[in-house]
């Protein structure tokens, strides 16, 4: 399968503080990325849809202007969270697919963030 | 009504018997079928997808799918410890490209 490349596998930071997380299609190029939030014995929860060289598009409950998507090219896309807090503190993940009607999704490693 | 409705388990099975994991959808238009195997604190990693009607196979697993019933499985033949684990099943509804995942069924696998 395709390889997505996420970094970094886990961050701790300063309640307040911004942290940005990295999504890399390694091999191919994706027209489509994908964030989720996973919290603990939880399933994977869609945050956004991120299209190269477009606005994302937010599920609802999800504050755009705290988590800020930008993929600014076909192989690249990043997550920032900014002025995180505890709350946020859960297990980001990327996924990244070829913009082909029933293609399968590749997943990144994950992000462990851990806000103090 | 949950978009993808997986049973949470967990299920268990001794070592080497069959699995068999369950997933019903409600969007008819939905064109993709998937599932995922995800490891505590990993994240998910693709097994099988299934686009038609019928079985496909893999090595030991099957996937099933059924269209008509809004109803995909995935069976797991001479099951292995190693196969414990969380299965989440994804389905990408027609005209569409964002896939909605179930919960996951976490699966034991007995030694």
């Amino acid at each position: 399968g395709a390889v997505v490349s996420q970094h970094p596998s886990w961050v701790i930071c300063k309640s307040g503080t911004s942290v940005k997380i990295e999504c890399r299609s390694l091999d191919f190029q994706a027209t489509t990325m994908f964030w989720y939030r996973q919290f603990p014995k939880q399933s994977l929860m869609l945050m956004a849809t991120s299209n190269e060289g477009s606005k994302a598009t937010y599920e609802q409950g999800v504050e755009k202007d705290k988590f800020l998507i930008n993929h600014a090219s076909l192989t690249l896309s990043t997550l920032t969270v900014t002025s995180a807090h505890p709350e946020d503190s859960s297990f980001y993940i990327c996924s990244a697919r070829v913009l082909v009607l029933g293609s399968e999704a590749f997943f990144g490693q994950g992000t462990r963030l851990t806000v103090v | 009504q949950k978009e993808v409705e997986q049973n949470s388990g967990p299920l268990s099975v001794p070592e080497g018997a069959i699995a068999s994991l369950n997933c019903t959808y409600s969007d008819r238009g939905s064109q993709s079928f998937f599932w995922y195997r995800q490891y505590s604190g990993k994240s998910p990693e693709l097994i099988m997808f299934i686009y038609s009607n019928g079985d496909k196979e893999d090595g030991r697993f099957t996937a099933q799918l059924n269209k008509a019933s809004q109803y995909v499985s995935l069976l797991i033949r001479d099951s292995q410890p190693s196969d414990s684990a969380t299965y989440l099943c994804a389905v990408g509804p027609g005209g569409g490209f964002k896939t909605i995942f179930g919960a996951g069924t976490r699966l034991f696998v007995k030694a």
